[in-house]
């Protein structure tokens, strides 16, 4: 089943202590990105990856870091989490963006940072 | 910057009428224009897309409409269900100015009732 996969789907964590959210696809799909949503603001994105080692800044990358190791992986990092970085993470992939073509959604992780 | 706006943020209709969501974007480049539905809880999904060479594309009780010189494009909900009932975002992708690759910018979205 072709797929987008977030894990954690739930995170409680405190301010400073480091955290990982993976995300992967089984769909070989080139470009890939993190978005995080928060009430009244629709989804924003934090960075993309148009494909293995090339990544570059969304909208609001401060706070976050990405890396592109493998083409299905592309994990957001939080160095040091802070409560303004509460919020739901959507990781999303799509055959090449330059086609323009679906975006394919993960589950979802909603954090919390206390 | 560039940026898609989308009104109204929230909207609620009887069952059977329509619903209507606008949304405008700033880059004149845009040539593409999708859809996503996201239900309560659950992660967007592409519901309808429309490319800038046609004015309109159907698909059962959705339909968008796109007016390139204005640059406005709708979604258009007919014959409304319960299960309509959803968070709406539009998008529009900015051309990439010195690579190959576009982004795709999302409206901030609209909630949408469906009261039976």
């Amino acid at each position: 089943e072709a797929q987008v996969t977030q894990n954690p789907r739930y995170l409680i964590t405190v301010t400073g202590k480091k955290l990982t959210v993976t995300c992967s696809q089984n769909m070989n799909h080139e470009y890939m990105s993190w978005y995080r949503q928060d009430p009244g603001l629709g989804l924003r994105q934090i960075y993309y990856s148009m494909n293995v080692e090339v990544t570059d800044k969304g909208d609001v990358p401060e706070g976050y870091k990405v890396s592109r190791k493998e083409k299905r992986n592309f994990p957001l990092i939080l160095e040091s989490p802070s409560p303004n970085q509460t919020s739901l993470y959507f990781c999303a992939s799509s055959r090449r963006q330059g086609e323009n073509t679906e975006a394919f959604f993960g589950q979802g992780t909603r954090l919390t940072v206390v | 910057g560039e940026n898609v706006e989308q009104h109204p943020s929230t909207l609620s209709v009887q069952e059977g009428d329509s619903a209507v969501i606008k949304c405008t974007y700033s880059d004149s480049a845009s040539n593409y224009f999708p859809w996503y539905k996201q239900e309560l809880g659950k992660r967007p999904q592409l519901i309808i897309d429309i490319r800038s060479n046609v004015g309109e594309k159907k698909d059962q009780r959705i339909a968008v409409t796109l007016n390139k010189t204005a640059k406005h494009f709708s979604l258009h909900i007919t014959e409304t269900q319960p299960e309509d009932s959803a968070v709406y975002f539009c998008a529009a992708n900015l051309k990439g100015e010195w690579t190959s690759y576009d982004k795709v910018i999302f409206g901030p979205g609209t909630s949408l009732s469906v009261i039976p």
